[in-house]
């Protein structure tokens, strides 16, 4: 399988406590995006890595989220003391660099904290 | 964050009817990009826009880039019961925007057999 990749597909945690995501993009693929989803929601940006350069970070990124792409390949997101209100999908996608590109998306990780 | 208007939220339909939604923006988008999202899974991309009046087909469905660059319309014809589940549109803008999304709130597909 080729797709992106993302683990764990589900995390149960509770409030305070910190968890961590990891996605394995598209092997040729430059850029790599974090999304969240909550329920009846289109997906929203979080931030996105050029190689390993984080580019740009969305003002929903608080203090406590944390993201990483050490080596260009694949990247972690940290939640640190999470909050009830972190409860969501948190998808990751993948594109090559260029104008004309396509954002593939991993299977996502639900967290519920409760 | 900022989302597109996407309609309708929800459509009921019979197996066989042809299926149209539609995104408007209020920003340009250089990009239009349809999704596909079933419960508990990722997006998956059904078809991708890159010029103004761009018409792209893809098997049953046919999208259509705005010649405006604000708006996007997605059609399914002759709906089959695997067409369910929640279609997105995705805009992308240009400049040091290029591969962020911004997706609209999502249209839930229901098709009776």
């Amino acid at each position: 399988d080729t797709g992106v990749s993302q683990d764990p597909r589900h995390k149960i945690t509770k409030r305070g406590q910190n968890v961590t995501f990891r996605c394995d993009p598209i092997s040729e693929h430059n850029r790599l995006y974090w999304y969240r989803q909550t329920l009846g929601q289109g997906p929203e940006f979080l931030t996105y890595f050029q190689n390993e350069a984080q580019l740009e970070k969305s003002r929903l990124l608080s203090d406590r989220f944390s993201a990483e792409r050490p080596k260009g390949s694949f990247s972690t997101l940290e939640i640190q003391r999470t909050e009830q209100g972190d409860s969501a999908m948190y998808l990751c996608a993948s594109s090559r660099t260029g104008v004309n590109t396509e954002a593939f998306f991993g299977q996502g990780t639900r967290l519920t904290v409760v | 964050g900022q989302q597109l208007n996407q309609s309708p939220q929800s459509m009921f339909i019979q197996e066989g009817e042809d299926v149209s939604m539609n995104c408007t923006s209020s920003s340009i988008f250089n990009t239009w990009l349809w999704y596909k999202q079933d419960p508990g899974e990722g997006p998956v991309l059904l078809i991708a826009l890159y010029k103004a009046g761009e018409l792209t087909s893809n098997g049953r469905l046919t999208a259509q880039f705005g010649i405006t660059r604000k708006d996007s319309f997605l059609n399914i014809s002759a709906s089959i019961p695997s067409d369910v589940g929640i279609y997105f549109c995705a805009g992308q803008a240009g400049g040091t925007s290029y591969g962020k999304l911004t997706f609209g709130q999502g249209t839930i597909l229901t098709v009776h057999p």
